[in-house]
Parts: C-alpha cells; sequence; structure tokens
C-alpha cells in the first residue's frame, strides 16, 4: 500500500541547520514534494524532486534517493517563522495526477 | 496571475445536515483540480481529484461527493454529514503538467 513516514517533530535553535527525513512506499512514484503549513492556514508549495539528488532554493534544500525511497528537506539559518508543519507528499498513479502526503513534521525553533 | 477562492471559511453543521463547499480558480485555463481533508494535528488526506469537467476520480469511499460543473469550479457535497466528517477541507490547483499546488485558504467544518 501507500505510506510516508516522517517523524513527528523536530527542535532546532534558531540561526542553526535541521534536516526533516520522509521514506515513501507508493506506486507509479513520479516525484516528491515538499510543504510548510503554519498553523491555522494552507499548506504552502517549497520544493520539488523527480531526480536523484539535492535541488537548492534559498535556505531551503531537498534531496532526493529514488532508490532508497528516502528524501529530506534541508533548512538552513534557522528562522522564528521557520516554525511550522512540514510535510513530504508523493505524486503518484497513472499519469501522476495523484499527489498523498506523509502525517508532517512539526519544527518548533527555539531563541 | 492566478488565484484560488475557496468558502466559506468556517462552517459549524448539525449531523445528517446537507453540506456544499465551493472552489474556484481565476487567471488559468483547464487546471487539476484536488480536494484535501486534514484532521487537527495530521496530514492531508486525498478525497478527490478532477483533470477535467465531468472528469473526477474518488480516492476514498465515504459520504462525500464532488463535481466540476464548470472548468475552473470545483465542489464538494454530501447529502447527510457524520460527525467524522468534521475537519479542515482544503481545495487545491495545479497547471497541467505541473508538480506544486496551490492550495485554497481551507474550511473548517465542525460537524455538531
Amino acid at each position: 500500500g501507500q505510506s510516508l513516514e516522517q517523524p513527528s517533530e523536530v527542535t532546532a535553535v534558531e540561526g542553526a541547520i535541521v534536516q526533516m527525513n520522509c521514506t515513501y512506499q507508493t506506486s507509479g512514484f513520479y516525484g516528491l514534494s515538499w510543504y510548510q503549513q503554519h498553523d491555522g492556514g494552507a499548506p504552502t508549495f517549497l520544493s520539488y524532486n523527480a531526480l536523484d539528488g539535492l535541488e537548492e532554493t534559498g535556505r531551503f534544500s531537498s534531496f532526493l534517493s529514488r532508490s532508497d525511497s528516502y528524501g529530506y528537506l534541508l533548512l538552513q539559518e534557522l528562522q522564528m517563522k521557520d516554525s511550522a508543519s512540514y510535510f513530504c507528499a508523493v505524486r503518484e498513479g497513472t499519469g501522476g495526477f495523484k499527489t498523498i502526503f506523509g502525517a508532517g513534521t512539526r519544527l518548533f525553533v527555539k531563541a | 496571475s492566478q488565484t484560488i477562492h475557496q468558502w466559506p471559511a468556517t462552517l459549524v453543521q448539525p449531523v445528517g445536515s446537507p453540506l456544499s463547499l465551493e472552489c474556484t480558480v481565476e487567471g488559468t485555463s483547464n487546471p487539476n483540480l484536488y480536494w484535501y481533508r486534514q484532521a487537527a494535528g495530521r496530514g492531508l488526506q486525498l478525497l478527490f481529484y478532477s483533470i477535467g469537467i465531468d472528469q473526477i476520480s474518488s480516492e476514498v469511499p465515504q459520504n462525500l461527493s464532488a463535481s466540476r460543473p464548470q472548468d475552473r469550479q470545483f465542489i464538494l457535497s454530501s447529502k447527510k454529514l457524520l460527525l467524522s466528517d468534521s475537519g479542515f477541507y482544503l481545495c487545491a490547483w495545479s497547471p497541467q503538467g505541473a508538480y506544486g499546488y496551490t492550495f485554497g485558504s481551507g474550511t473548517r467544518l465542525t460537524v455538531v
């Protein structure tokens, strides 16, 4: 069946680097996305990896290893505003029209 | 620019009552449209997706249904709400062939 595993919580200090992992088991894998969601808000798209390797966008980097069914999101120079939930999501199914989300990692950034 | 509108923002409905949530997208054509539900502190559960008018796929067999009467309009309905239908309902869209979704602001539904 389909499953995405993420640690439930991560705590880090302002200015530090944090890595949030995601392992997945799905059918017809097309790519791995990451979304950020602040309390009470809607998710916002951060990044997408279709191929193995690292993608960098400012302070955010996302990595994918298709052979290991594994990816991670790396946040550098943490800021208090980065405190939020982070979801990995797999694009799958026939034609890649479906995106299945993990349960999310809650990131707490401390001063 | 493209925008997505979802309403209402909050809704309190009694058990057994009907439901209709509406989502519209502006500034694009033939978008892929999605309905997700999120329980408190949990991930997003895909309910329905649509790649075109009258092309709707259901992911979860339950008392919800979806319709797409126009290209950029997606409606989530129920004839009789259950307590378990409470949650945060999110509509999303993406261009054809794109991989990032843009979500609406969501509807927080409480069934009492």
